[in-house]
């Protein structure tokens, strides 16, 4: 199993540009979340979802869209970059019944210039 | 929005050493728990606790659920090279609540 995968890696925006970060899970997970981790801040959350077609809003979620068409995949999207988006984005997925225990994609560093 | 603050925001120690950190909230929580980040990588998670007072190992790591729910501790004993990281600690105030991430405690190991 690949757990949970994230791309692109890394990637550099200009000021307005837009841009899909895409999350892939394996393991069946219902639960599936985006957060982002600035220095000294920790990891805040932005959005989530419970299940397949259904969004909620997390801690910090202007600037951001999501969508869960399919269980498996959890997209993150920037219409209008702006150099504040500047952070790692992390995606995570969870089992229903055991929220707690959450497993983290690797992560993708966004530099928006 | 509720904060969790998590001391010492940085710790560097000898291998061998052992490390104690703890995370302190205003708030009562239900649920503490204890992440590692690796460096280049996503969290970990460590340890659940679930019930005041609650003790739990995970190998050489202890952590503790505070008697009044509002901090947590967690211990390593005798620190080894692979110990360097990001250490968070996380709590959940109710069940339907989303889990609310401090900003963690840096481990630097001296060779």
């Amino acid at each position: 199993n690949a757990g949970v995968t994230q791309t692109p890696k890394f990637r550099v925006l200009k000021t307005g540009q837009s841009m899909t970060l895409l999350c892939a899970q394996d393991m069946n997970h219902e639960y599936m979340y985006w957060y982002r981790q600035d220095p000294g801040m920790g990891l805040r959350l932005i959005h989530y979802s419970v299940g397949e077609g259904t969004t909620a809003k997390g801690e910090v979620p202007d600037g951001y869209n999501v969508s869960r068409l399919k269980k498996q995949n959890f997209l993150l999207g920037l219409e209008s970059a702006a150099p504040s988006q500047t952070s790692v984005y992390f995606c995570a997925s969870s089992y229903t019944n055991r929220p707690n225990e959450q497993f983290f994609g690797p992560g993708t560093r966004l530099t928006v210039l | 929005g509720q904060q969790l603050n998590q001391s010492p925001q940085s710790m560097f120690i000898q291998e061998g050493e052992d490390v104690s950190m703890n995370c302190t909230s205003s708030s009562i929580f239900n649920t503490w728990l204890w992440y590692k980040q690796d460096p280049g990588e996503g969290p970990v998670l460590l340890i659940a606790l679930y019930k005041a007072g609650e003790l739990t190992s995970n190998g050489r790591l202890t952590a503790q659920f505070g008697i009044t729910r509002k901090d947590s501790f967690l211990n390593i004993s005798a620190s080894i090279p692979s110990d360097v990281g990001i250490y968070f600690c996380a709590g959940r105030m109710n069940r339907d609540d989303k889990i609310i991430f401090g900003k963690g405690t840096r481990l630097h190991i001296l060779p």
